[in-house]
């Protein structure tokens, strides 16, 4: 079975541009995370999603938005990019999102650099 | 708002030797999961080893075993056996079970662990 795939998998973008990230997570699971890391920091924690609702939101400006499709692939929206906004962003994809616990599988991430 | 802390940015050690990482937490919950993640230079992070709070227990995974002190909000990983393969970034994270466990994984800084061959 594919693990959990994100594309692209190097971005390059100016100051206040867009950018858009996407992330397919393992087949059967309903929920997918988003965590940006940037260099030499852990991961924090920016969305969750489960069936197509947000479910959890990280410390985050509006700028940073996010959706869930259908086939429950997922897209990352991050608006009026600063170059605070360069980093390592990953997706994680799980079965649920509630209190059970359930393993949550990263992508191979996205490096966005914003010149 | 709970926070993660990884107090050795570097550790290393040589292969076939045994390592402990160290992790502490801070946290008003009593009901939470802890975890340890690798992340090898290819970056695709890995869970090496979790542990529930409300378990004793401490968890062990072959040659990773945790020792969780929940009192003193303590949990570092012993690598037993190093392999060249362990060198990676290794994350302590922890997870609240309440609210739906809709914050997310809260990750300490990391530390790199390197094996001296």
């Amino acid at each position: 079975d594919a693990g959990v795939t994100q594309s692209p998998t190097h971005l390059i973008k100016t100051r206040g541009q867009h950018v858009t990230l996407r992330c397919s997570p393992i087949s059967g699971h309903k929920s997918v995370s988003w965590y940006q890391q940037v260099l030499g920091q852990g991961p924090q924690f920016i969305f969750q999603y489960y069936e197509k609702e947000e479910r959890g939101r990280g410390n985050f400006p509006d700028r940073f938005s996010a959706r869930q499709f259908p086939n429950y692939s997922s897209e990352l929206n991050v608006n009026a990019l600063l170059l605070g906004d360069s980093a390592l962003y990953l997706c994680a994809s799980s079965h649920r999102w509630d209190r059970e616990i359930n393993e949550q599988f990263f992508g191979p991430g996205t490096r966005l650099t914003v010149l | 708002a709970q926070t993660v802390t990884q107090s050795q940015p570097e550790m290393s050690v040589q292969e076939a030797e045994t390592v402990t990482l160290s992790c502490t937490y801070d946290t008003s919950e009593s009901d939470y999961y802890l975890f340890w993640y690798k992340q090898p230079p290819s970056r695709q992070m890995i869970l090496v080893i979790r542990q529930e709070a409300y378990k004793q227990q401490n968890a062990t995974e072959n040659r990773f075993s945790v020792n969780f002190q929940k009192a003193a909000k303590s949990f570092s990983l012993k690598i037993s056996d190093s392999q060249l393969g362990d060198a990676a970034m290794y994350f302590c994270a922890y997870h609240l079970t309440s609210g739906g466990g809709a914050d997310g994984l809260t990750f300490g800084k990391g530390t790199h662990l390197i094996i001296q061959p």
